[in-house]
């Protein structure tokens, strides 16, 4: 999937605890996006960026803080867990070709 | 605002049998995208196919095509010879260049049935 990866994969933290998830893109798209998926409620727009020193607020931003410091890399952080973070996370490009997105494998966060 | 409507929490169809999945969406856009994803029990969201809402001809992978009807707003996806790989929950999603957002339906569970 044109080369998206998510850091960690799995994490459980306790309620107050911040942590940070790392996607990474192994090309050279401008778009990049996070969103969570709960059940019932499909992907939900958490932040996303235009371009590298670029993030804007999706539906769902409070709670979290991105940043895009490289083009490479788009980090999405908690800076205080709440039991309704718990969640499953993923991290997406848009390429330019007729606009398509392409998805990390996901994190599960569990916030306890 | 725009929404992007899939009515069928879940289906089921028999191997080798044609299922279709309904989705809505409502915008005053012209110009904007439709795609239908799969995500498998893997969690990965696999992109199955999309609609430039320019194009009149709907569009077809293998076994996988829509019913594009741009006045209806409707978007509908159907699988044919349906295998026990097709399992799994399929998301309609909707993006227009004036936002650069995506916005995602709440998705259908298919189940393919032995």
């Amino acid at each position: 999937n044109a080369g998206v990866t998510q850091t960690p994969k799995f994490r459980v933290l306790k309620t107050g605890q911040s942590m940070t998830l790392l996607c990474a893109q192994d090309m050279n798209h401008e778009y990049m996006y996070w969103y969570r998926q709960d059940p019932g409620m499909g992907l939900r727009l958490i932040h996303y960026s235009v371009g590298e020193g670029t993030t804007a607020k999706g539906e769902v931003p409070d709670g979290y803080n991105v940043s895009r410091l490289k083009k490479q890399n788009f980090l999405l952080g908690l800076e205080s867990a709440a039991p309704s973070q718990t969640s499953v996370y993923f991290c997406a490009i848009k390429t330019p070709i007729a606009y398509e997105q392409y998805f990390g494998p996901g994190t599960r966060l569990t916030v306890t | 605002a725009q929404t992007v409507t899939q009515s069928q929490p879940e289906m089921s169809v028999q191997e080798a049998e044609t299922v279709t999945l309904s989705c809505t969406y409502d915008t005053s856009e012209s110009d904007y995208y439709l795609f239908w994803y799969k995500q498998p029990p893997s969690r990965q969201m696999i992109l199955v196919i999309r609609q430039e809402a320019y194009k009149q001809q709907n569009a077809t992978e293998n076994r996988f095509s829509v019913n594009f009807q741009k006045a209806a707003k409707s978007f509908s996806l159907k699988i044919s010879d349906s295998q026990l790989g097709d399992a799994a929950m399929y998301f309609c999603a909707y993006f227009t260049s004036g936002t650069y957002k995506y916005i995602f339906g709440t998705g259908t569970r298919l189940k393919v049935l032995a």
